[in-house]
């Protein structure tokens, strides 16, 4: 198996730009995480998704994110508009759907926002 | 509010060193702990605890978890320069929904 699939792996967009981010999750893991890990606040779990439902949103920051998962081999993270404080390494991540397993963490979007 | 805190932020040591890291957690209906290590890319997991007393140990590393003092520690033995990365503690608990917590982490780096 690849793995966790994220896409791009870097972004630079000027503030107020769109941007989508991207994931495809590990075959056959019913579970989908994204997370934001900055310096200052390490790592945040933004939103999660079961069985392509969202189950918990408690973590996104603002109207400016909302996240999709439209079937079960993929999912988007989309922040409109961006701005400079969005600057962060945004990772993907999935798990089954046993109790406590491992999550498998895909290689993160950098993002620049100027 | 369910937290989960790692002692020290960081920490530099010589090549040989045994360090411990520390992760202590407050959350409702505890599942499990995890420890994860993060170099200049994705977390990659080390361990996963969810009975207290049991050391989980794979080659210099080992783990514990104290469920009734509410904490968690990872040794490394021998450290190498390739131990140097970040390690992240998450709980993993269940109550409105299930979540997985992470720690701020601790900045390990071996120095020669």
């Amino acid at each position: 198996d690849a793995g966790v699939i994220q896409s791009p792996r870097h972004e630079v967009t000027e503030m107020g730009q769109e941007v989508t981010l991207r994931c495809k999750p590990i075959s056959g893991h019913d579970y989908l995480f994204w997370y934001r890990q900055t310096m200052m606040r390490g790592l945040e779990l933004l939103i999660y998704f079961n069985n392509n439902v969202p189950i918990d949103d408690s973590g996104m920051p603002e109207d400016r994110f909302s996240a999709k998962m439209p079937n079960a081999s993929f999912s988007t993270l989309k922040i409109q508009p961006s701005e400079p404080r969005d600057s962060a390494v945004y990772f993907c991540a999935s798990r089954t759907g046993l109790a406590g397993s491992e999550q498998y963490f895909g290689p993160g979007t950098r993002l620049t926002v100027t | 509010e369910d937290k989960v805190v790692q002692s020290p932020l960081s920490l530099v040591v010589h090549e040989g060193d045994t360090v411990t890291l520390n992760c202590s957690y407050e959350v409702t209906n505890f599942r499990s702990l995890l420890w994860y290590k993060q170099e200049k890319k994705a977390p990659t997991f080390l361990f996963m605890l969810t009975s207290s007393g049991i050391e989980k140990k794979s080659g210099r590393l080992s783990s514990i978890l104290d469920k009734k003092e509410l904490f968690s520690i990872l040794n490394i033995t021998a450290t190498q320069t390739g131990d140097s990365a970040v390690y992240l503690c998450a709980v993993f608990y269940t109550g409105t929904a299930s979540k997985l917590t992470f720690g701020t982490g601790t900045r390990l780096q071996v120095t020669l």
